[in-house]
């Protein structure tokens, strides 16, 4: 079955360092990548959608700059957050869509085992 | 940004007796999932229900979907301890099928 690997899989940083988190597609290519933020008991909040060869679209309200995403290849997107500050703490999510998505369907994404970020 | 709410946000039953979880949902969708997540761990997709479609069923898994009403039911019958996870629906719109998920429900199923 399908599988995306994120890493790592959780990193410890300083107050104004950037943190670099992997999305990759192991046995699949993807030219849609989505990265989305958890806070502990809550939702997945959707932060951006990743496209292979363009810029990435990001939902209202989440800082670009800060949340640098680059999508290098179909099977490999990375997100970058830069000046990491405590409130940037979270549980940060990558999930995947099939190009050739087969029995499930293109609708079905499959999702990292997410990366827990702790900015000190 | 999220979709809508879901309900209850916590369940706890015992083992052997059914689970229904409840969705609500904003704006028109051409999909909707439902997703389970392990305690720190990433999502598992369980279902996926058209919007033309009104029931359907995996295994224990029931979901049914009513768009006029922009709701959505998950049921899981028979419940295990094995269950014991929070479920999340999601819904699926726009041209890249992005999906934003619910508050999601946090099944405790007890031995």
């Amino acid at each position: 079955g399908a599988v995306v690997s994120q890493h790592p899989s959780w990193v410890i940083c300083k107050s104004g360092t950037s943190v670099k988190i992997e999305c990759r597609s192991l046995d699949f290519q993807a030219t849609t990548m989505f990265w989305y933020r958890q806070f502990p008991k809550q939702s997945l909040m959707l932060m951006a959608t990743s496209n292979e060869g363009s810029k990435a679209t990001y939902e209202q309200g989440v800082e670009k700059d800060k949340f640098l995403i680059n999508h290098a290849s179909l099977t490999l997107s990375t997100l970058t957050v830069t000046s990491a500050h405590p409130e940037d703490s979270s549980f940060y999510i990558c999930s995947a869509r099939p190009d050739s998505p087969g029995l499930s369907g293109a609708n079905v994404l499959t999702f990292g085992a997410g990366s827990r970020l702790t900015v000190l | 940004s999220q979709q809508g709410e879901e309900d209850p946000q916590a369940l706890s039953i015992q083992e052997g007796e059914n689970a229904t979880m409840n969705c609500s949902y904003k704006t028109s969708i051409n999909n909707l999932q439902w997703y389970r997540q392990n305690s720190g761990r990433g999502l598992v997709h369980l279902i996926l229900i058209r919007s033309n479609e009104r029931e359907k069923h995996s295994g224990r898994l029931r979901v049914t979907l009513d768009t006029s009403k922009k709701s959505s039911s998950l049921l899981i019958t028979a419940s295990r301890a094995a269950d014991t996870a929070s479920y999340f629906c999601a819904t699926a719109s726009g041209g890249y099928n992005k999906l934003i998920f619910g508050a999601g429900t946090r099944l405790a199923v007890h031995p």
